[in-house]
């Protein structure tokens, strides 16, 4: 099945800097990587999506690229603010399921 | 529209007991999902549904089953819990049966083992 890792686990970021998450996944069948974003406390909620067809995709300070030949996908978040501090998941499809990577602590430092 | 809900919230639970967590989703989704959450651990998937009356195995079932007999609810059941299943729970549910599934998730349930 499918396998998907994060790396780094935990990104401190200074607000107002980027941070940049990176997931790669093994089965080349998947074609469908969304993020989503965990607050204390709460269930994950979809944030960005990406399909195989694009490299790219942007919704105001979040974008995700895809690179299909090394099989890795990344988050990227701009100008960070306090709020963005969570737990970032990443996922790849296969199997009518989602393969979800441990996720990340991304913390913004005020 | 709620959206996904789970009942309880919390429970603590003796070695050996049983019980069920309940989840409700009214966005008419054909798919649901049980998963468990422990630390460093990620999301795991436990059990699944692809619509009424069907379930599946995910990557860690055992010590769980579950049922869907209405296509709104899908249960958790724990016959008898050992504290290696104390761990947050959430549901999941998502609308597409085809490759681009966005799964809606509930706000979990906190289960500890004794």
């Amino acid at each position: 099945g499918e396998n998907v890792e994060q790396h780094p686990s935990t990104l401190s970021v200074q607000e107002g800097d980027s941070a940049v998450i990176k997931c790669t996944y093994s089965d080349s069948a998947s074609n469908y990587f969304p993020w989503y974003k965990q607050e204390l406390g709460k269930g994950p909620q979809l944030i960005i999506d990406i399909r195989s067809n694009v490299g790219e995709k942007k919704d105001q300070r979040i974008a995700v690229t895809l690179n299909k030949t090394a099989k890795h996908f990344s988050l990227h978040i701009t100008e960070t603010q306090p709020e963005d501090s969570a737990v970032y998941f990443c996922a790849a499809n296969g199997n009518n399921r989602l393969a979800f990577g441990k996720g990340n602590q991304v913390v913004v430092i005020p | 529209n709620a959206g996904v809900t789970q009942t309880p919230k919390f429970r603590v639970l003796k070695t050996g007991q049983s019980m069920t967590l309940l989840c409700a989703q009214d966005m008419n989704h054909e798919y649901m999902y049980w998963y468990r959450q422990d630390p460093g651990m990620g999301l795991r998937l436990i059990h699944y549904s692809v619509g009424e009356g069907t379930t599946a195995k995910g990557e860690v079932p055992d010590g769980y089953n579950v049922s869907r007999l209405k296509k709104q609810n899908f249960l958790l059941g724990l016959e008898s819990a050992a504290p290696s299943q104390t761990s947050v729970y959430f549901c999941a549910s998502s609308y597409s049966v085809g490759l681009y599934n966005e799964q809606f998730f509930g706000p979990g349930t906190r289960l500890t083992v004794l």
